[in-house]
């Protein structure tokens, strides 16, 4: 069965500072996908980052970045430079084939202070 | 290219009641999930179409059903609401047909939040 978990409830981070939240999986595919999405107060789902995990560098999206541990099954999101705006909500998630539907973690809450 | 659509934005029904969502997807994209989020439960999966077939089904009761129509658009149905069906009902259409390691990024839509009095 494929999983991700998500260990950290809260996090906080001052501006302008780097956080990371972490994510863990397991999966049985061979190749598969893992995606980083916000969800601020608005509640629209946002795509932030996403990794293939065939390639080897880690991906990176402006101030945002992955570390994809593929052995470990691991899969952090690096926010550098926080803003006010990066407050949300943070699912890490991975769609499973065979099931035609994503797997989410529970979701880390962000918030970044002034 | 207009994002994914889901209307209404709000609802707000009585025990007992019945209530359809509706999603329209992005332009092109065949395949669309629909999401319960909760605070307690998070993210759970209600259930997966493609070209008007359901493909998987969450573990939901049998009152919640959906359907899709040959444009791509979605609805889902809940009958007999219970105070427990209060939630955000998320949307999300996709490209890709799910075909094993593909890139299926899914697009979500800001969600119908239900609350059930």
């Amino acid at each position: 069965a494929q999983t991700v978990t998500q260990s950290q409830p809260e996090m906080s981070v001052q501006e302008a500072e780097t956080v990371t939240l972490s994510c863990t999986y397991d999966t049985s595919e061979n190749n598969y996908y893992l995606f980083w999405y916000k969800q601020p107060p608005s509640r629209q789902m946002i795509l932030v980052i996403r990794q293939e995990a065939y390639k080897q560098q880690n991906a990176t999206e402006n101030r945002f970045s992955v570390n994809f541990q593929k052995a470990a099954k691991s899969f952090s999101l690096k926010i550098s430079d926080s803003q006010l705006g990066d407050t949300a909500m943070y699912f890490c998630a991975s769609p499973s084939a065979g099931t035609y539907k994503y797997i989410f973690g529970t979701g880390t809450r962000l918030k970044v202070l002034a | 290219k207009a994002g994914v659509t889901q209307t209404p934005r709000y609802l707000i029904k009585t025990r007992g009641q019945q209530v359809t969502l509706s999603c329209s997807p992005i332009s092109g994209h065949r395949s669309v999930s629909w999401y319960q989020q909760t605070p307690g439960q998070g993210l759970q999966f209600l259930f997966e179409y493609f070209s008007e077939t359901q493909r998987n089904k969450g573990n939901f009761p049998g009152r919640f059903s959906g359907r899709q129509f040959s444009n791509s658009r979605s609805e889902m149905n809940v009958s007999t609401l219970e105070l427990g069906d209060s939630a955000l009902y998320l949307c999300a259409s996709s490209l890709a047909a799910w075909v094993t390691g593909s890139n299926t990024e899914a697009f979500f839509g800001q969600g119908t939040r239900l609350t059930v009095v």
